[in-house]
């Protein structure tokens, strides 16, 4: 089955705990990216990727950082976590952003909270 | 600055009545503009994508449209059912910019039975 998969589903942490939140898709996307969803300020862009070993920033890349070594794999990690990172986290892919772009697929999400 | 803005924020309507959820957006340089569905708790569902050369896409009773020159697209729904209640995003991809992807707040919608 096409899909993007999120590792974990939910986690809880405390400040300063460095973490990673894995992201693997199965359909030879060369497109991936990360966002978080808070309520009242929608889904914001973190980063992404067009292909592997290319990253870029998103609109909110602080404190985050991202790599692209495998095309399946785009894992998200917070060296350093805070409160206000606190956050829904999805990561999505799509066959290629040129070319008119296509449909992005997105993983289930990751709640994310850190106390 | 570029924004994506979706009115209203919420709507509720009874079963079986067409209609039409709006989007726009503040650069009318797009490269694509997407629309998606959300339920609760879940991903999003990317349900029709729009180019910056075309004017509109179908897919079965879902109809979106794409006015570059106004900074607007629309998605229509038709015939709603139950089973359309989620929160419906669209976002905006620029051509500048790469894969840049700017969302909207999205609308929740409501259809009762």
């Amino acid at each position: 089955e096409a899909q993007v998969t999120q590792n974990p589903r939910y986690l809880i942490t405390v400040t300063g705990k460095k973490l990673t939140v894995t992201c693997s898709q199965n359909m030879n996307h060369e497109y991936m990216s990360w966002y978080r969803q808070d309520p009242g300020l929608g889904l914001r862009q973190i980063y992404y990727s067009m292909n592997v070993e290319v990253t870029d920033k998103g609109d909110v890349p602080e404190g985050y950082k991202v790599s692209r070594k495998e095309k399946r794999n785009f894992p998200l990690i917070l060296e350093s976590p805070s409160p206000n990172q606190t956050s829904l986290y999805f990561c999505a892919s799509s066959l290629s952003e040129g070319q008119g772009g296509s449909p992005l697929h997105f993983g289930n999400g990751t709640r994310l909270t850190v106390t | 600055k570029q924004e994506v803005t979706q009115i209203p924020a919420a709507l509720s309507v009874p079963e079986g009545e067409n209609l039409v959820l709006n989007c726009s957006f503040t650069d009318s340089a797009i490269y694509n503009l997407q629309w998606f569905r959300q339920d609760p708790g879940k991903g999003l569902t990317s349900l029709l994508l729009i180019q910056s050369s075309q004017r509109e896409q179908t897919s079965g009773r879902l109809n979106a449209s794409l006015d570059k020159s106004s900074g607007r697209s629309t998605l229509y729904i038709a015939a709603s059912q139950p089973g359309d209640s989620a929160t419906y995003l669209c976002a905006v991809s620029y051509s500048n910019q790469g894969g840049k992807l700017i969302f909207g707040q999205g609308t929740e919608l409501s259809v009762k039975p």
